[in-house]
């Protein structure tokens, strides 16, 4: 059971480059979320998805956008990266079933933006 | 709003007992209790609700205090395993809210 797998792993950008990170999971949740963790400051939310075809914006949205056309997968785009993009960006996913449980998250996308 | 968690930081020798405190400036309906071992993804560790419910891990505790709108994690008799940093999160936006907003962490060292 992959539970919920991020692609890729490290990437290095430069200012400017757009990149694409994957967020698939297999175990048909409906919600979905992107955070981003920067040291001191905890997981912050970029944007999350109730459900195929939806998506919401969270705490820090700005530079990013999101797609959720396959209910298994969400994608987090960044058109012109900056410096101030570097980070470590989390995937998670949980169940709309009951609202008061865990949700699951990926290893990580470690991103440097220089 | 993010929630506020005290302390930032705490070294344990094995065997001693810890307290993390988490605090919001809303109104909370649940607290949600993760842990992060360095280079890892946050695990779930618990949850607890409004009205006194709790769901999740066995040797850990942790109480919610709605009046006050704190919760505290209780690490008792820790072990080397609990060192890592602790995240609670509480709802975005309210009691309908499954989207989680999470305080900056704190981080715990158990040495031996």
């Amino acid at each position: 059971n992959a539970g919920v797998t991020q692609t890729p792993k490290f990437r290095v950008l430069k200012t400017g480059q757009s990149m694409t990170l994957l967020c698939a999971q297999d175990m048909n949740h409906e919600y979905m979320y992107w955070y981003r963790q920067d040291p001191g400051m905890g997981l912050r939310l970029i944007h999350y998805s109730v459900g195929e075809g939806t998506t919401a914006k969270g705490e820090v949205p700005d530079g990013y956008n999101v797609s959720r056309l396959k209910k298994q997968n969400f994608l987090l785009g960044l058109e012109s990266a900056a410096p101030s993009q570097t980070s470590v960006y989390f995937c998670a996913s949980s169940s709309r079933q009951d609202k008061n449980t865990e949700a699951f998250f990926g290893q990580g996308t470690r991103l440097t933006v220089v | 709003q993010q929630p506020v968690q005290s302390p930032q930081a705490v070294i344990l020798r094995e065997g001693e007992d810890a307290v993390i405190n988490c605090s919001s400036s809303k109104a909370l309906y649940s607290v949600h209790w993760y842990r992060q071992k360095h280079g890892e993804a946050p695990v779930f560790l618990m949850i607890l609700l409004k009205g006194g419910e709790q769901k999740g891990h066995e040797k850990i505790s942790a109480s919610f205090n709605e009046k006050k709108q704190q919760s505290s994690l209780y690490l008792t008799a820790s072990q080397l395993s609990y060192s890592g940093t602790y995240f609670c999160g509480t709802p975005l936006s309210g009691a309908g809210s499954y989207q989680l907003t999470f305080g900056k962490g704190t981080k715990l060292s158990v040495i031996p």
